[in-house]
C-alpha cells in the first residue's frame, strides 16, 4: 500500500517569512495529492491539492510543486502569518477521474509563526 | 449548507461496550469516508462509500468495526466490544466527484471516543 513521509515534524519560522513542508509518497500508481490544515479541535480542512500531470499549482500566497520521478511533492507558504499556525498534512491517493480513494496521510507538521 | 456534520461530539465509554457513531454529509455528496486519527497523527482511512457501495475497506478495519451508508445519505460506524486502542478522533468526510478534476473532500470536526 501507500506510505507517505512527511518532514519537518515541527517548524518555526518568523512572521512574513516563508515556510516549506515536504513529503515523499511510495505508490507510483498515486495521482492526486491534496494538503489539509487542521486546527486544534477541528477537521482537517483542504488548502490547495495537485494532480500528477502538473508540476506546480499556486493560489495566492500558498503553492504547491511535485516531482512524479523522485516521488516528492513540497508545500511553499510565503509571506507567513499568525492565522498560518496550525498542524499541516500532506496526503496521497488515486484518483480514476472518478473520484479519489482513501487519502494517505503522513504524520503532519506542526507549523509555527513566531510575532 | 452547514458542511459535514457528526454526532455524537465527545463519546466516554467503558471497555467492553458497544458504540455507534453517525456522520451526515454534504447534501448530495456521494461518497462518504471514515478516517480515524490518534493524537500527533495523521488521519487513517478505515473505508468510504460511493452512495449505499462500500467500496473500499483498510485492513485497520477489524471485525469488530462496521460501517453502513443504507439510503446512501447518512452513514454510521459501530465499533464492538470496544478496546482501550479504540481511543482516538473518527473523522467523516464527503465528496462530490467531478470527472477529470481533482476531488476535494471536506471533513466534519470529529467524534472523539475515550475507551476507559
Amino acid at each position: 500500500g501507500e506510505n507517505v513521509e512527511q518532514h519537518p515534524s515541527t517548524l518555526s519560522v518568523q512572521e512574513g517569512d516563508s515556510a516549506v513542508i515536504k513529503c515523499t509518497y511510495s505508490d507510483s500508481a498515486s495521482n492526486y495529492f491534496p494538503w489539509y490544515k487542521q486546527e486544534l479541535g477541528k477537521g482537517p480542512q483542504l488548502i490547495i491539492d495537485i494532480r500528477s500531470n502538473v508540476g506546480e499549482k499556486k493560489d495566492q500566497r500558498i503553492a504547491v510543486t511535485l516531482n512524479k520521478t523522485a516521488k516528492h511533492f513540497s508545500l511553499h507558504i510565503t509571506e507567513t502569518q499568525p492565522e498560518d499556525s496550525a498542524v499541516y498534512f500532506c496526503a496521497a491517493s488515486f484518483d480514476s477521474g472518478g473520484g479519489a480513494d482513501g487519502l494517505t496521510f503522513g504524520k503532519g507538521t506542526h507549523l509555527i509563526i513566531q510575532p | 449548507d452547514t458542511g459535514v456534520s457528526q454526532d455524537p461530539r465527545h463519546k466516554i465509554t467503558k471497555r467492553g461496550q458497544n458504540v455507534t457513531f453517525r456522520c451526515d454529509p454534504i447534501s448530495e455528496h456521494n461518497r462518504l469516508y471514515w478516517y480515524r486519527q490518534t493524537l500527533g497523527q495523521g488521519p487513517e482511512f478505515l473505508t468510504y462509500f460511493q452512495n449505499e457501495a462500500q467500496l473500499e475497506k483498510s485492513r485497520l478495519l477489524s471485525d469488530r468495526f462496521s460501517a453502513e451508508r443504507p439510503k446512501g445519505s447518512f452513514s454510521t460506524l459501530e465499533i464492538q466490544r470496544t478496546e482501550q486502542g479504540d481511543s482516538a478522533m473518527y473523522l467523516c468526510a464527503s465528496s462530490l466527484p467531478l470527472s477529470g478534476r481533482g476531488t476535494e473532500a471536506f471533513f466534519g470536526q470529529g467524534t472523539r471516543l475515550t475507551v476507559v
